[in-house]
């Protein structure tokens, strides 16, 4: 089974909109991390922004926040105010626990298109 | 440099061919990573190390995939005998822990296989 999903291969949005970027996750282990990183044309993967399986609020970054709905296995990313700069790949991943430490599964990504 | 420096940025060799390319973390991060992405999709994982040692290689396709990381900074990722499958962008990142923290990627290195 994929351990991470986005089923939006493309999406658009209007300049100064919010937007939201969907990501399910399949995991057994209850320690887990969930990333976004955003990747624009140019290539550079982008760290944007971080969820821990137990932390007890959604996480936010300026513009960026995380819609983490556990039972759901939902991480999904939220961008407010979009501005034309937004446009680029983004990608979910997730680092499950002690046993891959190390090693992130990443999904297929969701190309954003914002419009002015 | 401040970032993750890769090189080449881009390869193009023939079938067969051998080829290396070289990673050079963030200074003091421990952690690092080799990932491939291919066209339109996510970054696949190859192989981690932590220090000099390979914690995770389970992500190299096959024995012609190799990488090293003798001195636990620089890291080599070998490919022998390449084929034209192996054309993607390899992705090297660091990380201040293999536990802990964001990744920090460099801009990768497109390797091309005629």
């Amino acid at each position: 089974a994929q351990k991470i999903t986005q089923t939006q291969p493309g999406m658009f949005v209007q300049e100064k909109e919010a937007v939201t970027l969907d990501c399910t996750y399949d995991t057994s282990d209850p320690s887990y991390g969930l990333f976004w990183y955003k990747q624009p044309s140019s290539g550079e993967m982008i760290f944007l922004i971080y969820q821990g399986s137990y932390d007890q609020q959604n996480a936010t970054e300026g513009r960026y926040s995380l819609n983490f709905q556990k039972a759901r296995k939902s991480a999904n990313l939220v961008i407010s105010a979009s501005q034309l700069g937004d446009s680029a790949m983004y990608f979910c991943a997730m680092r499950e626990g002690s046993t891959n430490a190390g090693k992130s599964t990443f999904g297929d990504g969701t190309t954003l298109t914002v419009k002015p | 440099g401040a970032g993750v420096s890769q090189t080449p940025s881009n390869k193009v060799t023939e079938k067969g061919k051998y080829v290396e390319l070289r990673c050079d973390p963030i200074s003091g991060h421990t952690a690092l990573y080799w990932y491939r992405q291919s066209l339109g999709q996510g970054p696949e994982f190859l192989i981690y190390f932590q220090g000099t040692g390979a914690a995770d290689d389970s992500g190299l396709p096959n024995d012609r995939f190799f990488a090293v990381r003798p001195e636990g900074s620089v890291s080599t990722l070998k490919i022998q005998r390449t084929e034209r499958g192996d054309s993607a962008v390899y992705l090297c990142a660091s990380s201040f822990q293999a536990n802990t923290g964001e990744l920090f990627f460099g801009e990768g290195s497109r390797l091309t296989v005629l």
